[in-house]
Formats: structure tokens, sequence, C-alpha cells
């Protein structure tokens, strides 16, 4: 079965940079979810997208910033990064409306910040 | 702030036996989820446990919820080495207004050989 994918897998940037991470959901869902763990951490929410709406926002610095596109996919920007972004960033998808509403993760991103 | 705390924090059994591992939370739930994650990898959904449900198995794995204590247990059976990971609670309050999933802090599974 298809699962959600993210890409790049692995992203080194200087100080300063900006970062693009892409995330495509499971096929037929709906909505989007981003989420942020630290070496040694539990992972962290961010922001999510139902429909391509903004639908819950939590910890998310100012300077990220996030869209959900027409075709469901997802980007996280993130600007001016700073050392602590470096961080293994997931993202989840999950059919709203589903009994359950479970939702699934990618691989995630891991980003380094030099 | 966390929703969920996870204890013991670090659990190492001999492979064969079983491992029980507990989560915490503060406030109320829809439901509570459980993930495994190996070294620093993707988070792989394990089980989900309803609000209105007390016990629930699927394989090897047996997870309790008790809503009056705020509490859920996962309890791996005939543990094998392949099961040594990270293992977090999730809690998901959308019937409360959240969507997201909070986290608890973990706990560190190693099955020795």
């Amino acid at each position: 079965a298809a699962g959600v994918i993210q890409s790049p897998r692995h992203l080194i940037k200087e100080k300063r940079e900006t970062a693009t991470l892409k995330c495509y959901p499971i096929p037929r869902h709906d909505t989007v979810y981003w989420y942020q763990q630290g070496p040694g951490q539990d992972p962290q929410f961010l922001i999510s997208f139902y429909e391509k709406m903004q639908s819950d926002k939590g910890s998310i610095p100012d300077r990220f910033s996030a869209q959900q596109f027409s075709d469901y996919h997802s980007e996280l920007n993130m600007s001016s990064l700073e050392l602590g972004d470096s961080a293994l960033y997931f993202c989840a998808s999950s059919l709203r409306g589903d009994s359950v509403e479970t939702q699934y993760f990618g691989p995630g991103t891991r980003l380094l910040v030099l | 702030s966390q929703q969920g705390e996870e204890d013991p924090q670090a659990l190492s059994i001999q492979e064969g036996e079983n491992a029980t591992m507990n989560c915490s939370y503060k406030t109320s739930i829809n439901n509570l989820q459980w993930y495994r994650q190996n070294s620093g990898r993707g988070l792989v959904h394990l089980i989900l446990i309803r609000s209105n449900e007390r016990e629930k198995h699927s394989g090897r794995l047996r997870v309790t919820l008790d809503t009056s204590k705020k509490s859920s247990s996962l309890l791996i059976t005939a543990s094998r080495a392949a099961d040594t990971a990270s293992y977090f609670c999730a809690t998901d309050q959308r019937n409360f207004g959240n969507e997201k999933l909070t986290f608890g802090t973990g706990t560190r599974l190693t099955i020795i050989p």
C-alpha cells in the first residue's frame, strides 16, 4: 500500500539559509500534519491542513510557513534557519471522516543546520 | 507542554520475555495510539484504542486504557530482537477541538538476544 512520501530525506543547510520540505500524503487522504522531533525528544506538532486550509496550529515558529496544494501535497518552508532547527521533521496524513482517523507518518526529513 | 509521560524511560529484557510500557496523560481524549520508532526513523502506527474501550489486542500487542486514571499500558508478549525500538503513546483530542497528536516522552525498549 502507498505510504506518506517525504522529500528530501536528508538536508544540510547553513545558518540563516532557507529550506523547503515536501510531503505527499497517502492517496485519498485530505489532511496533512507536520511534526518536529528534536534529538532524543518526542515529536511536537507544528501545523495541520485540511482541504488546503490550515486547520490547527502548534508550536511553529514565525520563521516557518506551510501550505497544502490542490493535489493535497504539502510544503513546509523554513527561513532564517537556526542551529536549533536541526531535527527530524515528520509529515503525517489522515482521512477526515474515517472512523478512527489514524495518522500515518512518513519516514521523515532529517535537517541538519550548521 | 507534554500531554503524556511514559514509564519506564528505558527497558531492557531478554528475548522471549514480556515487555510492559505505561503512559499517563493529562486531559480528556478521543483516542490513544501507540507508535514504534526505530532509531531516529519513521513512526510506525501499532494500535489505536478509543476512549470508550478498555482493552484491545493485535497480534503480540495488548493495550489497556483506564480513562479514570488517565493511563494506558502496552504489553508486548514473547519479545523478539526486532522489537528493539522506542515506543510512544500519542493522544488525540479531536472531539475537544484539537486535531494534533500529543506524544508522550517514549520508552526505549532493548531486547537482549
